[in-house]
């Protein structure tokens, strides 16, 4: 079993809906990030999170130590969010495990 | 603005040659990782610096070596050693633990 579970794999939504992207882990944590990665590689950073709920425009992620799990939220989704969005969980060490992403496509 | 630079955006290399990756950053940062990343798999840790002149080995390191002789730079070579060397590379920096990662725009090589 993977450290770092993301579900779904693929997603296809239509533009304005609300969107869940789940990551589950096994491990300990200090930290956990949200990734985006654009259709030409390139990534950024969405959030990083340690407990509770952060939110950052449309995006929102929440995490929930306890139950080892954490969700980024988009809402009134854009076509310019189709991305590959990647959850990665960051140990005491600093060591990151990351999670094989969930590809998002909106469309119009 | 401040960011990393990965140079070039696409590499193409015969088997058996060895091949230089490019990463700058003006971030100040201290701390500098390679990733690499394969369809269907997470990124997986190839090397990483905490500091200048000092670098541990990642999850993945046989066949490739790196250097860090400069704050800014930390160049990835990918030996001839490496079994499969076609992937996308990533290079990301960041302050240290529990800090926000910055990632480069990647380099896809292509060893034939």
């Amino acid at each position: 079993k993977n450290e770092v579970e993301q579900s779904p794999q693929n997603l296809t939504a239509q533009e304005g809906e609300f969107i869940t992207i789940n990551c589950s882990y096994s491990v300990g944590i200090s930290a956990l990030h949200w990734l985006q990665q654009h259709p030409g590689g390139g990534i950024v950073s969405l959030f990083m999170l340690s407990s509770g709920k952060k939110k950052h425009g449309r995006l929102i992620a929440t995490i929930n130590i306890q139950e080892k799990h954490s969700s980024l939220h988009i809402t009134a989704s854009h076509p310019r969010d189709s991305a590959v969005y990647i959850c990665a969980v960051e140990g005491s060490q600093g060591n990151l495990i990351f999670g094989k992403g969930t590809k998002l496509s909106v469309k119009p | 603005d401040g960011g990393i630079t990965q140079s070039p955006k696409y590499l193409f290399r015969k088997e058996g040659q060895n091949v230089t990756l490019s990463c700058e950053q003006n971030l100040n940062h201290d701390a500098m990782y390679w990733y690499r990343q394969d369809p269907g798999q997470g990124l997986r840790l190839i090397y990483y610096s905490q500091i200048v002149n000092d670098f541990q080995k990642g999850d993945i390191a046989e066949g490739y070596s790196v250097s860090r002789e400069k704050k800014e730079s930390f160049p990835l070579t990918v030996t001839s050693a490496q079994k499969n060397p076609t992937a996308f590379y990533l290079c990301a920096s960041n302050q240290g633990n529990n800090s926000p990662l910055h990632f480069g725009n990647g380099t896809r090589l292509t060893v034939t």
